[in-house]
């Protein structure tokens, strides 16, 4: 059960994009399509931005995407707004009901 | 509208135990999983602890397996967390989560506990 690998900080200007990649094993990320990833501002609960790799829960804007390739998921912010800057987590199933997430990444809207 | 609220945290000396409560309402609490996640501060989320929606089964992560111990009462739409023998790297604010699809969608605003003499 060791942590995702994420960046520890990314960065973009308003309008561009980023993509925040999540690098697991055929354990974790390559071996189940249940990854799904977090934004949290500082002070705030987690919320939930993309699940079962690539869906949107309702009221979370079409800017965020995710993808996977093999052992490695992506996020990717598109037409980034200062509201983005947060940290932001990747997390996978693991297998027998249980679960590992990333270490986290800091997304700075410059 | 679906409702998390954690509570028993507080200052904890190290080695005692305590025990904490999430309240679930606007939903059906009997017929989904929950999870405890916690984080430590400045640090990230670390996922804790599943249990099926009727408290049958129970899974844990490694680091906390044999000391933390999972319950619910679906009579009171309560989830619990016991943890035993606090250690320093207890101190986090801990969270319970509804659990659906495998996914953690919706999340409580967390209880914090500090272990501390």
């Amino acid at each position: 059960q060791s942590a995702l690998t994420q960046p520890r900080s990314v960065s973009g200007s308003p309008g561009q994009s980023v993509t925040i990649s999540c690098t697991g094993t055929s354990s974790d990320v390559g071996g189940y399509n249940y990854v799904s990833w977090y934004q949290q501002h500082p002070g705030k609960t987690p919320k939930l931005m993309i699940y079962e790799v690539n869906k949107r829960p309702s009221g979370v804007p079409d800017r965020f995407s995710g993808s996977k390739s093999g052992n490695t998921a992506s996020l990717t912010i598109s037409g980034l707004q200062a509201e983005d800057e947060a940290d932001y987590y990747c997390c996978s199933y693991a297998g027998s009901f249980t679960f590992v997430f990333g270490g986290g990444t800091q997304l700075a809207v410059l | 509208q679906v409702q998390l609220v954690e509570s028993g945290g507080g200052v904890v000396q190290p080695g005692r135990s305590l025990r904490l409560s999430c309240a679930a309402s606007g939903f059906t609490f009997s017929s989904y999983a929950m999870v405890w996640i916690r984080q430590a501060p400045g640090k990230g989320l670390e996922w804790l602890t599943l249990i099926s929606y009727d408290g049958s089964k129970t899974y844990y992560a490694d680091s906390v397996k044999g000391r933390f111990t999972i319950s619910r009462d679906n009579s009171k739409n309560t989830l619990y967390l016991q943890i035993d023998s606090l250690r320093a790297e207890d101190t986090a604010v801990y969270y319970c989560a509804r659990e659906e699809r495998l996914t953690s969608e919706y999340w409580g605003q967390g209880t914090l506990v500090a272990a501390s003499s």
